[in-house]
């Protein structure tokens, strides 16, 4: 299995407040991706990043913001936490060694409610 | 990338018969397209990563083929087992790297 960890696992917090997601890898690859998994819409890419600090914008981007400051972390966050952005995050992880039709391997996944 | 459109939505199948479902994509500005199989309370899984136009591929009882001209892929399992009830998505892959997925097709194998 690819080394990927995403915590936290699970994370309950209230309207307002901000919240940080973060996805580890130990395979040194280049490109890292986050979505969303929400019933009836499937998987959304909300950013995604081809470097250290070089990061662009998916379908769903709006109210969330990314850092990649070393090659093993990418952080997703959610500056003021909103109900709609209930839902299960995961992170992706591909191109090994800059080649890039390696498909993307999974984390298992972020379950985020907020109340 | 838009409107990466995948069919049927869902599928019944009984077990040992083959059968087959539809990613369709924009044919502009594409690199690569990606299958992957997602399995309930589990991360999706990859399947296979085409690029070229005309290009097959398999593993063991699925297989895929892309027509980039047009903007379609296959998907094929042949013989239906209950271990290929999942979900099979399709993402295209932009030049950009940008990997955005269909919604899927909810495969149900039936005994």
């Amino acid at each position: 299995d690819a080394g990927i960890t995403q915590s936290p696992r699970h994370k309950v917090t209230e309207t307002g407040t901000p919240v940080t997601l973060r996805c580890h890898q130990t395979e040194n690859h280049r490109y890292m991706y986050w979505y969303r998994q929400d019933p009836g819409h499937g998987l959304r890419l909300i950013h995604y990043s081809y470097g250290v600090k070089d990061t662009d914008k998916g379908e769903v981007s709006d109210g969330y913001s990314v850092s990649r400051s070393k090659t093993e972390d990418f952080l997703l966050t959610l500056e003021s936490a909103t109900s709609s952005q209930t839902s299960v995050y995961f992170c992706a992880i591909s191109a090994r060694g800059g080649d890039r039709n390696q498909p993307q391997h999974f984390g298992d996944g972020t379950r985020l409610s907020i109340l | 990338i838009l409107n990466v459109e995948q069919s049927p939505q869902s599928l019944h199948v009984q077990e040992g018969d083959s059968t087959n479902f539809t990613c369709s994509f924009p044919s502009s500005n594409f690199y690569a397209l990606h299958w992957y199989r997602w399995e309930t309370a589990k991360s999706p899984e990859a399947l296979f990563v085409m690029t070229l136009n005309g290009d097959e591929k398999k593993k063991g009882r699925i297989s895929a083929t892309l027509n980039t001209k047009e903007g379609y892929s296959y998907l094929y399992i042949k013989g239906s087992q209950p271990e290929d009830s999942a979900t099979y998505l399709c993402a295209p892959q932009n030049r950009d790297d940008k990997i955005i997925f269909g919604k899927g097709t909810r495969l149900h194998i039936l005994p």
